[in-house]
């Protein structure tokens, strides 16, 4: 089984200083990780993927997150936050094809980033 | 490439009855997605469908909760009767061979 703690529900920065939203993740094999964005009365877009590859992922609208496995964390990170980046932020890890799992996603609770002028 | 299509965006009832939604996919995705998004929660899976089959429907309570996708394309899910804490966002996800899931707007359903 996999599971995802996002460790904060609200983060408040000002524009153009840096963002922080902290994930760890619990799985019992090498996980696949995501970050997703929900903006307000929009879908969920994908912001970047870890899949065992570079340990940095970088992402779109300049996002990047660090896979640290002896951390077990995926904190998303972005030095220099726009107005536009104001939403909602998931963390995601997928499970396995096994079990009945079939690559099964598994969202944390979310963090609410507020981004003040 | 057109996204996934959702519909209605809103719908409002009350409890004991019954409302569907619809999802359009992607053309050509093979895998639908229903999720369950309460407020302030991630989103939830409900049923998973590869083509027209069921892969994963353990999290759908399957005595007010149905769902279809009949030929392999468009989907509808059904709750009959509405309870209280069916109250939430309910989006349709799709995607091909990749990993990535594709997400509509989703149907946010409240229940009076």
């Amino acid at each position: 089984a996999q599971s995802v703690t996002q460790l904060d529900s609200h983060v408040s920065v000002s524009e153009g200083t840096p963002v922080l939203l902290r994930c760890n993740y619990s799985s019992s094999y090498s996980p696949s990780l995501f970050w997703y964005v929900q903006h307000p009365n929009k879908g969920l877009q994908l912001l970047l993927k870890y899949t065992s590859a570079a340990t940095l992922v970088k992402g779109i609208n300049g996002f990047e997150a660090e896979f640290k496995k002896s951390e077990t964390s995926f904190h998303l990170t972005k030095p220099s936050a726009h107005m536009s980046d104001a939403a909602e932020y998931f963390c995601v890890v997928r499970g396995s094809n096994s079990g009945g799992s079939n690559y099964k996603l598994t969202f944390g609770k979310g963090t609410l980033l507020t981004v003040n002028p | 490439e057109a996204g996934v299509a959702q519909s209605p965006r809103y719908k409002i009832i009350e409890k004991r009855q019954s409302v569907a939604f619809w999802c359009n996919p992607i053309s050509g995705h093979a895998t639908l997605y229903w999720y369950q998004q309460i407020l302030g929660q991630g989103p939830k899976l409900l049923i998973q469908f590869q083509n027209n089959g069921v892969v994963d429907d353990s999290q759908l309570p399957k005595d007010r909760f149905s769902a279809e996708r009949l030929k392999g394309v468009d989907s509808t899910l059904k709750i009959q009767p509405a309870k209280l804490e069916d109250s939430a966002v309910y989006l349709c996800a799709t995607k091909s061979r990749s990993y990535e899931q594709y997400f509509g707007p989703g149907t946010r359903l409240t229940v009076t």
